[in-house]
């Protein structure tokens, strides 16, 4: 089955830049979106469509993929950014399925 | 405001069946696909299900296909899960999500246990 994978977690001092990547195989040919999940809380969507970002979202947070990996860039990130972050795409077989990659600790200290 | 709200989940045994539904309100229900995520206590996001807005179309996780049906009603504006067969390893919060998983509730627990 397909997977996407990400790396388990990055740590950064308050200000710095945080990066997160993530690996498909069928990341060339589908959009890549990233999710951001507090503790004990919904995730809440960041990126979609690869680098697009929704309405609320603070422009610190962007996304870009190139091949096979997708990569979400937090520049200047925030102790209220510590959270779990997850990729998520489709593959390319045409089944529609979802998969969500294994999530990346991100913190902040 | 855009709203899904889940409901239905509960503790049940093994082999036992579960409905859940997801109320939407704040947007054009039958316009967008929906989507059922789980989070197994500790663990990460597992998509489970999906179903176009006209309800057509439905797609499953392996570890679900031929237990889980997913199915809505536009006129009521409601997503639905029925779980059959359930297991142990079916422990999880279970959230809906709409469109692109833009929009999220907050979840409703299932605990598959004796």
């Amino acid at each position: 089955s397909y997977e996407l994978t990400q790396p388990p977690s990055v740590s950064v001092s308050p200000g710095q830049t945080a990066r997160i990547t993530c690996s498909g195989d069928a990341l060339p040919k589908k959009y890549a979106y990233w999710y951001q999940q507090k503790s004990g809380q919904a995730p809440v969507l960041v990126i979609y469509d690869d680098s697009k970002r929704p309405s609320g979202i603070p422009e610190r947070f962007s996304g870009s993929s190139s091949g096979t990996m997708a990569t979400l860039t937090i520049n200047g990130a925030q102790v209220g950014d510590e959270a779990d972050y997850y990729c998520y795409s489709t593959d390319s077989s045409g089944n529609h399925r979802g998969v969500f990659g294994a999530g990346t600790r991100v913190t902040v200290l | 405001e855009v709203q899904l709200v889940e409901s239905g989940g509960d503790l049940v045994q093994p082999g036992g069946s579960l409905r859940l539904s997801c109320a939407a309100s704040g947007f054009t229900f039958s316009s967008y696909a929906m989507t059922w995520v789980r989070q197994a206590p500790e663990k990460g996001l597992e998509w489970v299900s999906a179903i176009t807005g006209t309800g057509n179309n439905t797609y499953y996780a392996d570890s679900v296909k031929g237990r889980f049906t997913i199915s809505r009603d536009n006129s009521k504006n409601t997503l639905f899960l029925q779980m059959s067969s359930l297991r142990v390893e079916d422990t999880a919060v279970y959230y809906c999500a709409g469109g692109i998983l833009d929009v999220w509730g907050k979840g409703t627990t299932v605990t598959v246990s004796s």
